[in-house]
């Protein structure tokens, strides 16, 4: 079975200041995992994924994650945040297949 | 290319109501989904479609009916509505033809609360 966990419901963070999310997964075989981001009152829309090509996946927006076996991680991260970037953030994982199993989501907050 | 549109946009029903939330996509794909988000469960899967004429129960089924009678459409039902189902309800497709990934488009939502 698989399962997203991401740790923090709420993150805040002052404008300029570097951007980290967390994400755990499980998965029973290798996984392929997302990112995706829900502006207010929008849907959601993919961020970035990670397809085994490479561990370190860049993004849209300036955003990247890290994918980490030994830890089941797969964090996102940004070096620098806009104002822009308030949002909910969603980690996922899928199985190779048509389902995906998505996390609970972190509210990212931005302060000027 | 709309992509994925969903309509309603709002709704408010009382106890007991019924009604039917529309879904389309003109991207050809062969899945279909759709989720509720409540705050701090994030997404969770409704039912979901395969392809037309298909479909199968998700993780909270319970009180809603789907139809795909259409490839490009995917009918979420509310046969009769209780104050639980006051969520946010989102359609999503996606394909696995010339990619493996699963990558879902999603719809812009249907806010429905019941009374």
């Amino acid at each position: 079975a698989q399962s997203v966990t991401q740790l923090g419901s709420h993150v805040s963070v002052s404008e300029g200041a570097l951007v980290l999310l967390r994400c755990n997964y499980s998965s029973s075989v290798p996984p392929y995992l997302f990112w995706y981001v829900q502006y207010p009152n929008q849907g959601l829309q993919l961020l970035l994924k990670y397809t085994s090509a490479a561990t370190l996946v860049k993004g849209i927006n300036g955003f990247e994650a890290e994918f980490k076996k030994s830890e089941t991680s797969f964090h996102l991260t940004k070096p620098s945040a806009h104002m822009s970037d308030a949002a909910e953030y969603f980690c996922a994982v899928s199985d190779q297949g048509f389902k995906t199993i998505f996390g609970a989501g972190t509210r990212l907050f931005v302060k000027a | 290319n709309a992509g994925v549109t969903q309509t309603p946009k709002f709704r408010v029903l009382k106890t007991g109501q019924s009604m039917t939330l529309l879904c389309a996509q003109d991207m050809n794909h062969e899945y279909m989904y759709w989720y509720r988000q409540d705050p701090g469960m994030g997404l969770r899967l409704i039912h979901y479609s395969v392809g037309e004429g298909t479909t199968a129960k998700g993780e909270v089924p319970d009180g809603y009916n789907v139809s795909r009678l259409k490839k490009q459409n995917f009918l979420l039902g509310l046969e009769s509505a209780a104050p639980s189902q006051t969520s946010v309800y989102f359609c999503a497709s996606s394909t696995l033809r010339g990619s493996p990934y699963n990558e879902q488009f999603f719809g812009p939502g249907t806010r429905l609360t019941v009374l």
